[in-house]
């Protein structure tokens, strides 16, 4: 079944050290998304990609950084993780505008 | 910019309707969307509405006013299994390629 895959589920990284979270998509959609959840909280978008333009939110940090090497990879890059930066991180994708999104699994970050 | 409202928490009981309401203020609008998350899992898609009025799919409705800016998402013959988190999300500027959330309302059903 065509879908997004999020990988790993949970993901364990040190105060300060970088560390990668992966996506990809089987649906061919043009737009990707990257949301950052805090427990109790609404997903809040960090950045998205139209096809090969990257489009950053006005409040991401510089710490967080997106490449998308091709239409079914999109990464998440933390450089330097606080503990603040620990949130479940959804990516999503939508075929374009006014479009549904759809949702991988998530990964779960912890720092410590 | 985007402001999206919605009440924190409601409470409803088993086989009853419950109504949730979301109200937003965007540049731009290209729709309006409702995802239910249960604890520790993915949002899943529910109702779409660009135009007024109201959808409607099986037990869940949506309405939408424009000019109000306000939105509200209908269960009815609610289930204990109902009992989640129902996310308002819209689509607003940069030809809809934005899609923001609101805080989310969490749904408890009791027996």
């Amino acid at each position: 079944d065509a879908m997004v895959i999020q990988n790993p589920r949970y993901q364990v990284t040190q105060f300060g050290k970088p560390v990668t979270l992966s996506c990809s998509q089987t649906l061919n959609h043009n737009v990707m998304y990257w949301y950052q959840q805090k427990s109790s909280q609404a997903p809040k978008l960090l950045f998205h990609y139209y096809d090969k333009d990257f489009n950053n939110e006005a409040d991401t940090p510089d710490n967080f950084q997106s490449r998308r090497p091709n239409t079914s990879f999109c990464f998440l890059d933390i450089r330097s993780p606080g503990l603040g930066d620990a949130a479940m991180y959804l990516c999503a994708t939508s075929r374009g505008v006014n479009e549904k999104l759809f949702f991988g699994s998530g990964t779960q970050l912890s720092v410590l | 910019g985007q402001n999206i409202d919605q009440p924190t928490e409601m409470t409803a009981t088993e086989g009853a309707i419950v109504q949730i309401n979301c109200t937003y203020q965007t540049s731009g609008f290209n729709g309006l969307f409702w995802y239910q998350q249960h604890a520790g899992e993915a949002p899943t898609f529910l109702s779409y509405n660009v135009l007024d009025g109201l959808e409607e799919k099986g037990r869940f409705s949506s309405f939408l006013s424009r000019s109000k800016g306000y939105s509200y998402l209908l269960l009815k013959e609610l289930q204990m299994k109902d009992s989640a988190s129902y996310l308002c999300a819209v689509r607003g500027d940069n030809y809809g390629q934005n899609f923001v959330f609101g805080p989310g309302t969490r749904l408890s059903v009791l027996p």
